[in-house]
């Protein structure tokens, strides 16, 4: 069973759009995280999220807006992106976002924004 | 600040050599965490080793080993008798001073048959 699922795995929008990433972990973890990953850049954090507490935004654009609902589900919704935001988007959960616990890693969501 | 660098960014060796991914760390802290993420083409990342900085014991699992030297800074990682199954992104990750990881750009590895 995969530990920590995002859907969907391929999202193509326009400039204009509204969409949203969904992020599932079943591991019984308190702390989910957003990662963007793009090409010949090491991984970004964006948000993190403490029993559904936001803990983290590292001076992301407003038109991402995380929402955490309980601790399992973390979304990220997508309004009025540049091309320059296409990127794998990465949902993570640890044990607790205090303490040097791994973090598992969903596959990713590859946003192509035209 | 924190920093990690691999300098290596793409590696390639035929099937079953040896190979070692470098990972050079910075940090002023005096404790901290490294990790060793693997990414293969499905996307995730998937967890390999955590190891603290009052650790220095080097650590074996299977085919891969680990090489901590805080007289370096280096955190490297080796794959013994590499199988195509190990063609990935590797990514090394210091955690210091507060929960955020810092990743170094990663290596991809590739094994040719």
């Amino acid at each position: 069973e995969t530990g920590v699922t995002q859907t969907p795995r391929h999202l193509v929008m326009g400039m204009t759009n509204k969409k949203s990433l969904k992020c599932e972990q079943h591991l019984g973890h308190n702390a989910m995280y957003w990662y963007k990953q793009s090409a010949k850049k090491p991984l970004e954090l964006m948000f993190v999220y403490s029993l559904e507490e936001r803990v983290e935004n590292n001076s992301v654009p407003s038109r991402f807006s995380p929402e955490c609902p309980n601790s399992s589900h973390l979304f990220l919704h997508l309004h009025t992106l540049q091309p320059e935001d296409s990127a794998l988007y990465l949902c993570a959960s640890s044990q607790d976002f205090q303490g040097a616990y791994e973090q598992y890693f969903g596959p990713g969501t590859r946003l192509t924004v035209t | 600040a924190q920093k990690v660098t691999q300098a290596q960014t793409e590696i390639s060796v035929v099937e079953k050599e040896d190979v070692t991914l470098d990972c050079v760390y910075e940090t002023r802290d005096t404790t901290y965490y490294l990790f060793w993420y693997k990414q293969p083409p499905s996307g995730e990342l998937v967890f390999l080793i955590r190891r603290n900085s009052f650790d220095e014991q080097n650590e074996i699992s299977g085919r891969y080993s680990w090489n901590f030297q805080k007289s370096t800074s280096s955190f490297n990682f080796t794959i013994t008798a590499s199988q195509v199954v190990d063609s990935a992104v590797y990514f090394c990750a210091l955690r210091a001073g507060s929960y955020q990881l810092t990743f170094g750009k990663g290596t991809k590895l590739s094994v040719i048959p």
